[in-house]
C-alpha cells in the first residue's frame, strides 16, 4: 500500500538556523499536504501544493513539490521558538481517495 | 462556526468496556476521518469516510467501528477496549482530499 516517510525523525537547532524536513511517498500523489502540531494539540494545516514542480512561500517557509510528485520538504529560514512542533506531511493518491500521513518531524529550538 | 468538534475530551475505560467517540463538523464537508496518534507516533488513520453512507478501513481499523450518521456526523466505536487502544483520537473532515481540519482530539486510557 501507500507509504509515505519523512527524514529526519527528530532536529534540534539553535535558534536562528535553518531546518529542512523532507517527505518521500512511494506512490505518485494527487496533491501534497503540509500540517505542523504544537506539543499537546491537534494538527493544523500550513499548505497545499498540487503542481508538479510547485513551490510555495509563506514568510519564513518554503515549500516544494517534486517534478514527479512523490517527493517534497519544507525550509523554515532563521528558526524561532515558535516553530516548535512536529510537521507532517500528507497526501492521497487521488483527489478523493484517503489521506496517508507521514510520521512527522519533530523540530526543537534552543534559544 | 465550530469547525470540527469531538467528545469525550478525556476518558478513561476498563478493559472490555465499549465506548463511542462523537466527531461532528459544519463545514458541510463530504470527507471525514479518524485518526490514533499514540506518544512520539504519527498520525494512523484507522477509518475514514468519503461521502454520506460510505466508510472504509484505514491502515488500523482492527478492534473498531465506524458510523457515517449523516454529513456532519462521524463516530467511532471500541466494542471492547485493550489496553493496546490507549492514545489519543483526532477525527478531522475536509472537502474530498484536500485540506484537512481536525478536531481537538480525545485521550483514551484503557487500564
Amino acid at each position: 500500500g501507500q507509504q509515505v516517510m519523512q527524514i529526519p525523525q527528530y532536529q534540534h537547532v539553535q535558534e536562528g538556523e535553518d531546518f529542512t524536513t523532507y517527505c518521500n511517498s512511494s506512490t505518485t500523489l494527487s496533491n501534497i499536504q503540509w500540517y505542523k502540531q504544537r506539543p499537546g494539540g491537534h494538527p493544523v494545516f500550513l499548505i497545499q501544493l498540487v503542481k508538479s514542480g510547485e513551490v510555495k512561500k509563506q514568510k519564513r517557509l518554503t515549500f516544494q513539490f517534486g517534478e514527479a510528485k512523490k517527493n517534497s520538504s519544507l525550509h523554515i529560514t532563521a528558526t524561532q521558538t515558535t516553530d516548535v512542533g512536529t510537521y507532517f506531511c500528507a497526501g492521497p493518491v487521488t483527489s478523493y481517495d484517503k489521506v496517508i500521513f507521514g510520521p512527522g518531524t519533530s523540530l526543537s529550538v534552543i534559544p | 462556526n465550530a469547525g470540527v468538534t469531538q467528545t469525550p475530551k478525556f476518558q478513561v475505560l476498563k478493559t472490555g468496556q465499549s465506548m463511542t467517540l462523537q466527531c461532528a463538523q459544519d463545514m458541510n464537508h463530504n470527507s471525514m476521518y479518524w485518526y490514533r496518534q499514540d506518544p512520539g507516533m504519527g498520525l494512523r488513520l484507522i477509518y475514514y469516510s468519503a461521502s454520506e453512507g460510505t466508510t472504509d478501513k484505514g491502515e488500523v481499523p482492527n478492534g473498531y467501528n465506524v458510523s457515517r450518521l449523516n454529513k456532519r456526523e462521524f463516530s467511532l466505536r471500541l466494542e471492547s477496549a485493550a489496553p493496546s487502544q490507549t492514545s489519543v483520537y483526532f477525527c478531522a473532515s475536509s472537502q474530498a482530499a484536500y485540506e484537512q481540519y481536525f478536531g481537538p482530539g480525545t485521550r483514551l486510557t484503557v487500564t
